[in-house]
């Protein structure tokens, strides 16, 4: 199994809600990663998980919370967010963190109204 | 100034033609990877390059470490080839720094 998988695909949600986004890979991987992604731009990381621990968390405002519940599994929980925060939100995974070949999601797609 | 620049910003080629992208980086890095993303996609990784050249059927991709350059080169471009291409280096210090892409559209 080389794949990540997320859920859901798509998340339309108000500004007062809690919602969670899903990451999985059953690879091994002791990396994992979210990003979010605007039109036309470039992937942003947002957050880096290393062996279950958080490693890097970019500035992130706390309306996005990580979790790491166990090596093969990763969310991001949602509280209070913005339209400004409408994008494409990748997870991604690694063997290690650092340089090596990471392996993406398809994404979740999120619209807050 | 980013640390990872790709050239160019959007290309449209006819079908058939050979295609060559380019990336340019400034930080010291472990890995060089070209990712594809198709519109509304996921990014599927293309290549891992830490030196030389690499290929993959219609692909290749080449970096040269003493200039920090890398291209990515497409043989016989066929329209399914259209997404953006994005150049991401991994850093030493750990972290990953992707270029801006290049939107890359293939007319038949």
């Amino acid at each position: 199994d080389t794949e990540v998988t997320q859920t859901p695909k798509h998340l339309v949600m108000g500004m007062t809600n809690k919602k969670s986004l899903k990451c999985e890979q059953h690879m091994g991987h002791r990396a994992m990663y979210w990003y979010k992604q605007k039109a036309k731009k470039p992937p942003e990381l947002m957050f880096v998980y290393s062996y279950e621990k958080l490693s890097i968390n970019e500035s992130v405002p706390s309306r996005f919370s990580p979790e790491c519940p166990n090596s093969s599994l990763l969310n991001l929980h949602l509280h209070a967010l913005q339209p400004e925060d409408s994008a494409l939100y990748l997870c991604a995974s690694s063997q290690a963190q650092g340089g090596n070949e990471q392996f993406f999601g398809p994404g979740t797609r999120l619209t807050v109204l | 100034k980013n640390e990872v620049e790709q050239s160019p910003q959007n290309l449209t080629a006819q079908e058939g033609e050979f295609i060559t992208i380019n990336c340019s980086y400034s930080v010291g890095i472990s890995a060089l990877h070209w990712l594809q993303q198709h519109p509304g996609g996921g990014i599927v990784s293309l290549f891992m390059l830490s030196s030389g050249k690499k290929k993959h059927g219609r692909l290749i991709a080449t970096i040269n470490i003493q200039e920090k350059h890398s291209s990515l080169h497409i043989t016989a471009s066929h329209p399914r080839d259209s997404a953006v291409y994005i150049c991401a280096v991994g850093g030493a210090g750990n972290q990953f720094y992707f270029g801006t892409g290049t939107s890359l559209t293939v007319i038949p």
